[in-house]
Protein backbone atom coordinates (compact mmCIF):
# COMPACT_ATOMS: atom_id res chain seq x y z
CA UNK A 1 0.00 0.00 0.00
CA UNK A 2 1.19 3.74 -0.94
CA UNK A 3 0.61 6.52 1.85
CA UNK A 4 1.65 10.01 2.32
CA UNK A 5 2.38 12.16 4.99
CA UNK A 6 2.06 15.91 5.35
CA UNK A 7 4.17 17.62 7.98
CA UNK A 8 1.90 20.88 9.32
CA UNK A 9 -1.22 21.47 8.44
CA UNK A 10 -0.56 25.57 8.31
CA UNK A 11 2.81 26.78 7.21
CA UNK A 12 2.90 30.91 7.33
CA UNK A 13 5.77 32.66 5.72
CA UNK A 14 6.56 36.58 5.27
CA UNK A 15 6.45 37.46 1.50
CA UNK A 16 9.60 37.00 -0.07
CA UNK A 17 10.81 33.97 2.24
CA UNK A 18 11.44 30.40 1.52
CA UNK A 19 8.74 28.10 0.98
CA UNK A 20 9.20 24.84 2.77
CA UNK A 21 6.75 22.10 2.32
CA UNK A 22 6.85 18.60 3.89
CA UNK A 23 6.45 15.67 2.35
CA UNK A 24 7.24 11.86 3.19
CA UNK A 25 6.22 8.99 1.05
CA UNK A 26 5.35 4.92 1.35
CA UNK A 27 5.37 2.46 -1.05
CA UNK A 28 6.55 -0.56 -1.67
CA UNK A 29 7.54 0.33 -5.66
CA UNK A 30 9.32 2.70 -7.01
CA UNK A 31 6.51 5.59 -6.80
CA UNK A 32 5.31 8.40 -9.10
CA UNK A 33 5.46 11.45 -7.04
CA UNK A 34 3.06 14.92 -7.39
CA UNK A 35 2.65 18.15 -5.98
CA UNK A 36 -0.79 19.60 -6.48
CA UNK A 37 -1.87 23.03 -5.36
CA UNK A 38 -5.68 24.28 -5.05
CA UNK A 39 -6.89 27.35 -4.52
CA UNK A 40 -10.45 28.18 -3.13
CA UNK A 41 -13.44 26.64 -5.36
CA UNK A 42 -10.99 25.56 -7.83
CA UNK A 43 -9.86 22.19 -8.64
CA UNK A 44 -6.68 20.36 -8.59
CA UNK A 45 -3.26 21.96 -10.47
CA UNK A 46 -0.27 20.28 -11.05
CA UNK A 47 2.63 21.48 -9.76
CA UNK A 48 5.81 19.41 -10.44
CA UNK A 49 5.47 15.49 -10.82
CA UNK A 50 8.70 12.80 -10.33
CA UNK A 51 8.54 9.81 -12.50
CA UNK A 52 11.72 8.04 -12.08
CA UNK A 53 13.97 10.35 -13.94
CA UNK A 54 16.03 13.56 -12.52
CA UNK A 55 15.68 13.81 -8.96
CA UNK A 56 14.81 17.48 -9.01
CA UNK A 57 11.93 18.51 -10.26
CA UNK A 58 11.45 22.17 -10.99
CA UNK A 59 7.23 23.17 -11.39
CA UNK A 60 5.69 26.22 -12.54
CA UNK A 61 5.18 29.54 -10.16
CA UNK A 62 8.65 28.70 -9.47
CA UNK A 63 8.57 26.05 -7.27
CA UNK A 64 10.86 23.01 -7.55
CA UNK A 65 11.23 19.70 -5.36
CA UNK A 66 13.81 16.85 -4.23
CA UNK A 67 13.15 13.16 -4.57
CA UNK A 68 15.30 11.65 -1.97
CA UNK A 69 14.97 7.95 -1.38
CA UNK A 70 16.73 7.75 1.55
CA UNK A 71 15.33 9.82 3.22
CA UNK A 72 11.74 8.71 1.60
CA UNK A 73 10.92 12.41 1.04
CA UNK A 74 9.60 14.49 -1.85
CA UNK A 75 9.66 18.01 0.09
CA UNK A 76 8.43 21.33 -2.08
CA UNK A 77 10.34 24.87 -1.96
CA UNK A 78 10.20 27.90 -3.28
CA UNK A 79 12.67 30.74 -2.40
CA UNK A 80 10.84 33.82 -2.83
CA UNK A 81 7.26 33.60 -1.72
CA UNK A 82 4.37 35.60 -3.23
CA UNK A 83 1.63 36.49 -1.52
CA UNK A 84 -0.32 34.69 -4.65
CA UNK A 85 1.32 31.12 -3.37
CA UNK A 86 -1.27 31.43 -0.37
CA UNK A 87 -3.77 28.19 -1.28
CA UNK A 88 -3.94 24.83 -0.30
CA UNK A 89 -0.94 22.16 -0.84
CA UNK A 90 -1.58 18.46 -1.65
CA UNK A 91 1.12 16.00 -2.35
CA UNK A 92 0.52 12.78 -3.95
CA UNK A 93 1.51 9.12 -4.60
CA UNK A 94 0.70 6.25 -7.22
CA UNK A 95 2.02 3.77 -9.12
CA UNK A 96 2.93 5.09 -12.96
CA UNK A 97 0.03 7.21 -13.45
CA UNK A 98 -2.79 5.74 -11.78
CA UNK A 99 -4.83 6.28 -9.01
CA UNK A 100 -3.39 9.07 -6.48
CA UNK A 101 -3.33 8.67 -3.20
CA UNK A 102 -3.18 12.16 -1.58
CA UNK A 103 -2.24 13.43 1.74
CA UNK A 104 -4.07 15.30 4.18
CA UNK A 105 -2.79 18.72 3.16
CA UNK A 106 -0.77 21.92 3.87
CA UNK A 107 -2.45 25.79 3.58
CA UNK A 108 0.43 28.31 3.14
CA UNK A 109 -0.04 31.30 4.63
CA UNK A 110 1.58 34.57 3.01
CA UNK A 111 1.90 37.71 4.86
CA UNK A 112 2.88 40.93 3.60
CA UNK B 1 -13.63 22.01 -24.10
CA UNK B 2 -10.53 23.61 -22.44
CA UNK B 3 -10.79 21.58 -19.67
CA UNK B 4 -12.40 19.25 -17.17
CA UNK B 5 -16.02 20.57 -16.49
CA UNK B 6 -18.57 19.21 -13.52
CA UNK B 7 -21.91 20.11 -13.19
CA UNK B 8 -23.92 20.91 -10.83
CA UNK B 9 -20.81 23.27 -9.04
CA UNK B 10 -23.27 23.09 -5.88
CA UNK B 11 -25.94 20.65 -4.81
CA UNK B 12 -27.75 20.70 -1.73
CA UNK B 13 -29.76 17.41 -1.15
CA UNK B 14 -31.97 16.34 2.31
CA UNK B 15 -30.99 13.14 3.64
CA UNK B 16 -31.97 10.75 1.69
CA UNK B 17 -32.34 12.16 -1.73
CA UNK B 18 -30.88 10.71 -4.66
CA UNK B 19 -28.38 13.02 -6.15
CA UNK B 20 -26.58 12.60 -9.62
CA UNK B 21 -23.29 14.36 -10.28
CA UNK B 22 -21.71 14.83 -13.79
CA UNK B 23 -18.51 14.83 -15.36
CA UNK B 24 -17.35 16.23 -18.94
CA UNK B 25 -13.81 15.09 -19.37
CA UNK B 26 -11.12 16.72 -21.70
CA UNK B 27 -12.26 15.58 -25.55
CA UNK B 28 -10.41 12.25 -26.29
CA UNK B 29 -9.19 11.76 -22.79
CA UNK B 30 -9.79 7.35 -22.30
CA UNK B 31 -9.37 7.53 -18.04
CA UNK B 32 -11.05 9.04 -15.98
CA UNK B 33 -11.27 8.88 -12.41
CA UNK B 34 -13.52 9.66 -8.98
CA UNK B 35 -12.38 11.31 -6.14
CA UNK B 36 -14.16 12.25 -3.11
CA UNK B 37 -12.79 15.46 -0.98
CA UNK B 38 -13.67 15.96 2.68
CA UNK B 39 -13.84 18.66 4.36
CA UNK B 40 -9.93 19.73 5.75
CA UNK B 41 -8.71 16.44 3.98
CA UNK B 42 -7.21 15.50 0.86
CA UNK B 43 -9.21 13.91 -2.27
CA UNK B 44 -9.67 9.61 -1.61
CA UNK B 45 -10.07 7.65 -4.27
CA UNK B 46 -13.40 6.49 -5.23
CA UNK B 47 -13.69 5.00 -8.77
CA UNK B 48 -11.70 4.59 -12.47
CA UNK B 49 -13.22 4.28 -15.92
CA UNK B 50 -10.57 3.17 -19.04
CA UNK B 51 -13.16 3.90 -22.13
CA UNK B 52 -16.63 2.93 -20.77
CA UNK B 53 -15.29 0.01 -18.40
CA UNK B 54 -14.99 0.62 -14.57
CA UNK B 55 -11.95 -1.03 -14.21
CA UNK B 56 -11.53 0.26 -10.35
CA UNK B 57 -14.21 0.66 -8.13
CA UNK B 58 -12.67 -0.34 -4.58
CA UNK B 59 -13.03 3.44 -3.35
CA UNK B 60 -16.74 3.35 -3.25
CA UNK B 61 -17.38 3.79 0.65
CA UNK B 62 -20.62 1.81 -0.08
CA UNK B 63 -23.46 0.55 -2.54
CA UNK B 64 -24.87 3.79 -1.82
CA UNK B 65 -22.58 4.91 -4.57
CA UNK B 66 -22.53 3.91 -8.48
CA UNK B 67 -20.93 5.48 -11.56
CA UNK B 68 -21.04 5.03 -15.00
CA UNK B 69 -19.27 6.34 -18.09
CA UNK B 70 -21.96 4.19 -20.98
CA UNK B 71 -20.00 5.60 -23.75
CA UNK B 72 -16.31 6.17 -22.72
CA UNK B 73 -17.00 9.90 -22.64
CA UNK B 74 -18.98 11.68 -19.62
CA UNK B 75 -19.50 10.13 -16.06
CA UNK B 76 -22.01 10.28 -13.89
CA UNK B 77 -21.74 9.21 -9.65
CA UNK B 78 -24.81 8.94 -7.98
CA UNK B 79 -25.36 8.30 -4.48
CA UNK B 80 -28.75 6.64 -3.65
CA UNK B 81 -30.19 7.53 0.18
CA UNK B 82 -27.73 10.83 0.60
CA UNK B 83 -26.35 10.92 4.44
CA UNK B 84 -25.08 13.61 6.24
CA UNK B 85 -21.21 11.72 5.81
CA UNK B 86 -21.84 12.09 2.01
CA UNK B 87 -21.21 15.72 2.18
CA UNK B 88 -18.09 16.34 0.61
CA UNK B 89 -16.64 17.99 -2.91
CA UNK B 90 -16.64 15.49 -5.64
CA UNK B 91 -13.61 15.81 -7.98
CA UNK B 92 -13.29 14.48 -11.76
CA UNK B 93 -10.10 13.92 -13.11
CA UNK B 94 -9.01 13.07 -16.49
CA UNK B 95 -5.69 11.63 -18.43
CA UNK B 96 -5.27 10.70 -21.50
CA UNK B 97 -2.84 7.67 -21.11
CA UNK B 98 0.31 7.87 -19.52
CA UNK B 99 -0.06 11.48 -18.25
CA UNK B 100 -0.58 13.70 -15.38
CA UNK B 101 -4.39 13.59 -14.12
CA UNK B 102 -6.38 17.26 -15.18
CA UNK B 103 -9.14 17.94 -12.42
CA UNK B 104 -12.24 19.59 -12.86
CA UNK B 105 -13.68 22.49 -10.33
CA UNK B 106 -15.63 19.65 -8.55
CA UNK B 107 -19.11 19.57 -6.97
CA UNK B 108 -19.69 20.30 -3.68
CA UNK B 109 -22.16 18.12 -2.31
CA UNK B 110 -24.68 19.42 0.99
CA UNK B 111 -26.68 16.96 2.82
CA UNK B 112 -28.61 18.09 5.36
Amino acid sequence: AQSVTQLGSHVSVSEGALVLLRCNYSSSVPPYLFWYVQYPNQGLQLLLKYTSAATLVKGINGFEAEFKKSETSFHLTKPSAHMSDAAEYFCAVSTGFQKLVFGTGTRLLVSP
Amino acid sequence: GAGVSQSPRYKVAKRGQDVALRCDPISGHVSLFWYQQALGQGPEFLTYFQNEAQLDKSGLPSDRFFAERPEGSVSTLKIQRTQQEDSAVYLCATIDYDDEQFFGPGTRLTVL
